[in-house]
């Protein structure tokens, strides 16, 4: 099993849909995590980190779910622009390596 | 400048020959990292590294090796390159409370 698993899509949603990823990790020790963005075989960039009480960017809201080991990304009015891949990353206590999952596709059409 | 600088960008390089890949900072950052990264599998972490004279191995380190000769600089070397390292790598650093990870431009790596 992945430590970090997501649904590789493609989503395609059209403009001004929501829509939602989620990921599930494996290492309960699992201390930091984040959504990255990567733009066709461009460098991730970070997207927003997720917090225990969730929160939220302009359209995006970010969920973790310890219990269930499980985070979410919720996109709201989808934009052309937010055509990309998003990256479910974890970072485990004490080794500070960044585990990324597989990503996710989200393609938003006119 | 970017933050973090990878060089070269795009390498065709044949096989049995090695090869350098260059990973400069200025962020100031302790933690450096090497990826790579397939289509359909993800980032996958190479070599890590702490500090200078910490050097970890990832998930996939056979055929790699690394060298932090600096704070700021830490290069992946392909002893002898195989066509299956044909691959986007990618350099990232990261603080010592191992906040985001900042990413390179990649280097796009073509062993024929």
């Amino acid at each position: 099993r992945k430590e970090v698993e997501q649904d590789p899509g493609p989503f395609n949603v059209p403009e001004g849909a929501t829509v939602a990823f989620n990921c599930t990790y494996s290492n309960s020790a699992s201390q930091s995590f984040f959504w990255y963005r990567q733009d066709c075989r461009k460098e991730p960039k970070l997207l927003m980190s997720v917090y225990s009480s969730g929160n939220e960017d302009g359209r995006f809201t970010a969920q973790l779910n310890r219990a269930s080991q499980y985070i979410s990304l919720l996109i709201r009015d989808s934009k052309l622009s937010d055509s990309a891949t998003y990256l479910c990353v974890v970072r485990s206590s004490g080794t500070y390596k960044y585990i990324f999952g597989t990503g996710t596709r989200l393609k938003v059409l006119a | 400048d970017a933050d973090v600088t990878q060089t070269p960008r795009n390498r065709i390089t044949k096989t049995g020959k090695r090869i350098m890949l260059e990973c400069s900072q200025t962020k100031g950052h302790d933690r450096m990292y090497w990826y790579r990264q397939d289509p359909g599998l993800g980032l996958q972490l190479i070599y890590y590294s702490f500090d200078v004279k910490d050097i970890n191995k990832g998930e996939i380190s056979d055929g790699y090796s690394v060298s932090r000769q600096a704070q700021a600089k830490f290069s992946l070397s392909l002893e002898s390159a195989i066509p299956n390292q044909t691959a986007l790598y990618f350099c990232a650093t990261s603080d010592s409370r191992g906040t985001e990870a900042f990413f390179g431009q990649g280097t796009r790596l073509t062993v024929v």
